[in-house]
Protein backbone atom coordinates (compact mmCIF):
# COMPACT_ATOMS: atom_id res chain seq x y z
CA UNK A 1 0.00 0.00 0.00
CA UNK A 2 0.92 3.97 -0.09
CA UNK A 3 3.57 4.83 2.43
CA UNK A 4 2.24 8.12 4.56
CA UNK A 5 4.50 9.87 6.57
CA UNK A 6 4.27 12.62 8.67
CA UNK A 7 6.48 15.01 9.91
CA UNK A 8 7.49 16.35 12.49
CA UNK A 9 6.57 13.53 14.94
CA UNK A 10 6.69 16.20 17.90
CA UNK A 11 6.59 19.78 17.77
CA UNK A 12 6.36 21.93 21.25
CA UNK A 13 5.57 25.40 20.67
CA UNK A 14 4.89 28.81 22.62
CA UNK A 15 1.75 30.67 21.92
CA UNK A 16 1.88 32.70 18.83
CA UNK A 17 4.02 30.54 17.08
CA UNK A 18 3.45 29.34 13.42
CA UNK A 19 4.29 26.25 12.11
CA UNK A 20 4.51 23.86 8.83
CA UNK A 21 3.25 20.02 9.07
CA UNK A 22 4.19 17.83 6.34
CA UNK A 23 2.31 14.60 4.82
CA UNK A 24 4.73 13.03 1.91
CA UNK A 25 3.21 10.09 0.05
CA UNK A 26 4.69 7.14 -1.73
CA UNK A 27 2.38 7.36 -4.50
CA UNK A 28 -0.29 9.19 -5.99
CA UNK A 29 -3.40 9.56 -3.59
CA UNK A 30 -6.70 10.41 -3.66
CA UNK A 31 -8.88 12.93 -1.65
CA UNK A 32 -6.21 14.01 0.84
CA UNK A 33 -7.96 15.12 4.08
CA UNK A 34 -6.62 16.61 7.39
CA UNK A 35 -7.73 15.93 10.83
CA UNK A 36 -7.42 17.49 14.42
CA UNK A 37 -7.74 15.42 17.13
CA UNK A 38 -8.23 17.27 20.61
CA UNK A 39 -7.29 16.06 24.00
CA UNK A 40 -10.83 14.20 24.52
CA UNK A 41 -9.99 12.25 21.31
CA UNK A 42 -12.49 13.49 19.23
CA UNK A 43 -11.58 13.97 15.26
CA UNK A 44 -12.20 17.64 13.93
CA UNK A 45 -12.42 17.66 10.07
CA UNK A 46 -9.85 20.94 8.83
CA UNK A 47 -9.72 20.34 5.25
CA UNK A 48 -10.67 18.47 2.32
CA UNK A 49 -7.82 19.11 -0.27
CA UNK A 50 -7.14 16.68 -2.81
CA UNK A 51 -5.42 19.41 -4.56
CA UNK A 52 -4.22 22.92 -4.64
CA UNK A 53 -4.43 25.44 -1.24
CA UNK A 54 -7.31 26.19 1.43
CA UNK A 55 -7.44 28.45 3.87
CA UNK A 56 -9.66 28.57 7.15
CA UNK A 57 -9.00 31.41 9.29
CA UNK A 58 -5.11 30.73 11.07
CA UNK A 59 -5.70 27.55 9.25
CA UNK A 60 -4.25 26.81 5.76
CA UNK A 61 -3.17 23.66 3.64
CA UNK A 62 -1.73 23.21 0.30
CA UNK A 63 -1.73 19.67 -1.25
CA UNK A 64 0.61 19.36 -4.82
CA UNK A 65 -0.60 16.20 -5.75
CA UNK A 66 1.87 15.97 -8.46
CA UNK A 67 4.81 15.67 -5.89
CA UNK A 68 3.02 13.44 -3.60
CA UNK A 69 2.98 15.84 -0.61
CA UNK A 70 0.73 18.14 1.59
CA UNK A 71 1.26 20.73 4.00
CA UNK A 72 -0.80 22.53 7.14
CA UNK A 73 0.33 25.68 8.13
CA UNK A 74 -0.77 26.93 11.72
CA UNK A 75 -0.52 30.33 12.33
CA UNK A 76 -0.21 32.22 15.96
CA UNK A 77 -1.06 29.22 17.14
CA UNK A 78 -3.24 29.23 20.51
CA UNK A 79 -2.97 26.37 23.49
CA UNK A 80 -6.45 25.20 22.05
CA UNK A 81 -4.55 24.32 18.74
CA UNK A 82 -2.55 21.41 21.17
CA UNK A 83 -3.31 17.96 20.03
CA UNK A 84 -2.35 15.42 17.42
CA UNK A 85 -3.11 16.61 13.67
CA UNK A 86 -3.41 13.50 10.87
CA UNK A 87 -3.26 13.73 7.40
CA UNK A 88 -5.69 11.03 5.70
CA UNK A 89 -6.02 9.54 1.94
CA UNK A 90 -7.89 7.16 0.37
CA UNK A 91 -6.26 4.66 -2.39
CA UNK A 92 -7.17 4.57 -5.47
CA UNK A 93 -9.78 2.88 -7.17
CA UNK A 94 -13.39 2.90 -5.83
CA UNK A 95 -12.88 2.31 -2.04
CA UNK A 96 -13.65 5.21 -0.38
CA UNK A 97 -11.97 4.08 3.31
CA UNK A 98 -8.75 6.66 4.55
CA UNK A 99 -5.81 5.66 5.14
CA UNK A 100 -3.92 7.91 8.00
CA UNK A 101 -0.76 8.90 8.52
CA UNK A 102 0.67 8.50 12.38
CA UNK A 103 0.39 11.81 12.92
CA UNK A 104 2.08 14.87 14.49
CA UNK A 105 1.62 15.73 17.93
CA UNK A 106 1.42 19.16 18.42
CA UNK A 107 2.07 21.19 22.17
CA UNK A 108 0.74 24.71 22.35
CA UNK A 109 2.81 26.19 25.14
CA UNK A 110 1.36 29.52 27.20
CA UNK B 1 -24.32 22.00 11.17
CA UNK B 2 -25.21 18.33 10.91
CA UNK B 3 -22.79 15.61 12.54
CA UNK B 4 -22.35 12.16 13.43
CA UNK B 5 -23.32 11.05 16.33
CA UNK B 6 -22.12 8.00 18.67
CA UNK B 7 -23.32 6.33 21.63
CA UNK B 8 -22.20 5.76 24.57
CA UNK B 9 -19.19 7.68 24.36
CA UNK B 10 -17.84 5.60 26.53
CA UNK B 11 -18.19 1.91 27.75
CA UNK B 12 -16.65 -0.44 29.93
CA UNK B 13 -17.30 -4.38 29.53
CA UNK B 14 -16.47 -7.87 30.57
CA UNK B 15 -14.10 -9.85 28.12
CA UNK B 16 -16.43 -12.31 26.48
CA UNK B 17 -18.98 -10.39 26.49
CA UNK B 18 -21.19 -8.66 23.38
CA UNK B 19 -21.03 -4.79 22.91
CA UNK B 20 -22.92 -2.74 20.36
CA UNK B 21 -21.51 0.73 19.54
CA UNK B 22 -23.99 3.14 17.90
CA UNK B 23 -23.87 6.07 15.36
CA UNK B 24 -26.27 7.98 13.26
CA UNK B 25 -24.81 8.99 10.26
CA UNK B 26 -25.36 12.03 8.64
CA UNK B 27 -28.74 12.16 7.04
CA UNK B 28 -27.75 12.69 3.27
CA UNK B 29 -24.70 10.73 3.78
CA UNK B 30 -24.58 7.19 1.31
CA UNK B 31 -21.47 5.89 2.69
CA UNK B 32 -20.62 4.14 6.22
CA UNK B 33 -17.79 3.28 8.13
CA UNK B 34 -16.57 2.36 11.17
CA UNK B 35 -12.45 2.87 12.32
CA UNK B 36 -10.51 1.81 15.16
CA UNK B 37 -7.67 3.35 17.17
CA UNK B 38 -5.67 2.12 19.42
CA UNK B 39 -3.78 4.29 22.69
CA UNK B 40 -1.40 6.08 21.19
CA UNK B 41 -1.73 4.15 18.07
CA UNK B 42 -3.13 5.70 14.35
CA UNK B 43 -6.72 5.68 13.44
CA UNK B 44 -7.54 1.95 11.56
CA UNK B 45 -9.95 1.59 8.91
CA UNK B 46 -12.11 -1.44 10.03
CA UNK B 47 -15.43 -1.54 7.73
CA UNK B 48 -17.31 0.50 5.11
CA UNK B 49 -20.67 0.00 3.92
CA UNK B 50 -22.83 1.23 1.45
CA UNK B 51 -26.36 0.35 -0.29
CA UNK B 52 -27.49 -2.04 3.13
CA UNK B 53 -23.94 -3.89 2.53
CA UNK B 54 -20.53 -4.11 3.21
CA UNK B 55 -18.66 -2.84 0.79
CA UNK B 56 -15.02 -2.62 2.11
CA UNK B 57 -13.40 -4.55 5.19
CA UNK B 58 -9.90 -4.92 6.75
CA UNK B 59 -8.39 -7.68 8.26
CA UNK B 60 -8.71 -6.43 11.82
CA UNK B 61 -12.75 -6.66 10.59
CA UNK B 62 -12.41 -10.82 11.48
CA UNK B 63 -15.58 -13.08 12.21
CA UNK B 64 -16.10 -11.18 15.45
CA UNK B 65 -17.26 -8.01 14.08
CA UNK B 66 -20.71 -7.26 12.55
CA UNK B 67 -22.03 -4.23 10.96
CA UNK B 68 -26.02 -3.53 10.80
CA UNK B 69 -28.04 -0.35 9.52
CA UNK B 70 -31.11 -1.71 11.43
CA UNK B 71 -33.67 1.69 10.39
CA UNK B 72 -33.21 4.73 8.22
CA UNK B 73 -31.17 6.11 10.71
CA UNK B 74 -29.03 3.82 12.97
CA UNK B 75 -25.87 2.13 11.73
CA UNK B 76 -23.84 -0.34 14.05
CA UNK B 77 -21.08 -2.10 15.04
CA UNK B 78 -21.34 -5.28 17.19
CA UNK B 79 -18.44 -7.04 18.82
CA UNK B 80 -19.51 -10.56 19.91
CA UNK B 81 -16.86 -11.60 22.26
CA UNK B 82 -14.68 -8.57 22.96
CA UNK B 83 -11.48 -9.66 24.28
CA UNK B 84 -8.94 -7.29 26.43
CA UNK B 85 -7.17 -6.41 22.80
CA UNK B 86 -10.37 -4.81 21.23
CA UNK B 87 -10.36 -2.21 24.43
CA UNK B 88 -10.03 1.37 21.73
CA UNK B 89 -11.66 4.50 20.76
CA UNK B 90 -14.01 3.57 18.18
CA UNK B 91 -15.32 6.05 15.30
CA UNK B 92 -17.85 5.88 13.64
CA UNK B 93 -17.25 8.17 9.62
CA UNK B 94 -19.91 9.19 6.98
CA UNK B 95 -19.63 10.37 3.39
CA UNK B 96 -22.05 11.88 0.99
CA UNK B 97 -18.96 11.82 -2.08
CA UNK B 98 -15.42 11.61 -1.22
CA UNK B 99 -15.22 13.82 2.50
CA UNK B 100 -15.62 11.84 5.53
CA UNK B 101 -17.01 12.88 8.51
CA UNK B 102 -16.04 11.38 12.02
CA UNK B 103 -18.32 11.22 14.91
CA UNK B 104 -16.82 11.68 18.49
CA UNK B 105 -16.21 7.95 19.33
CA UNK B 106 -16.43 5.70 21.54
CA UNK B 107 -14.19 4.60 24.24
CA UNK B 108 -14.78 1.02 24.63
CA UNK B 109 -12.45 -0.93 27.68
CA UNK B 110 -12.37 -4.29 27.95
CA UNK B 111 -11.70 -5.36 31.24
Amino acid sequence: GIQVEQSPPDLILQEGANSTLRCNFSDSVNNLQWFHQNPWGQLINLFYIPSGTKQNGRLSATTVATERYSLLYISSSQTTDSGVYFCAHTTSGSARQLTFGSGTQLTVLP
Amino acid sequence: EPEVTQTPSHQVTQMGQEVILRCVPISNHLYFYWYRQILGQKVEFLVSFYNNEISEKSEIFDDQFSVERPDGSNFTLKIRSTKLEDSAMYFCASSEFSEAFFGQGTRLTVV
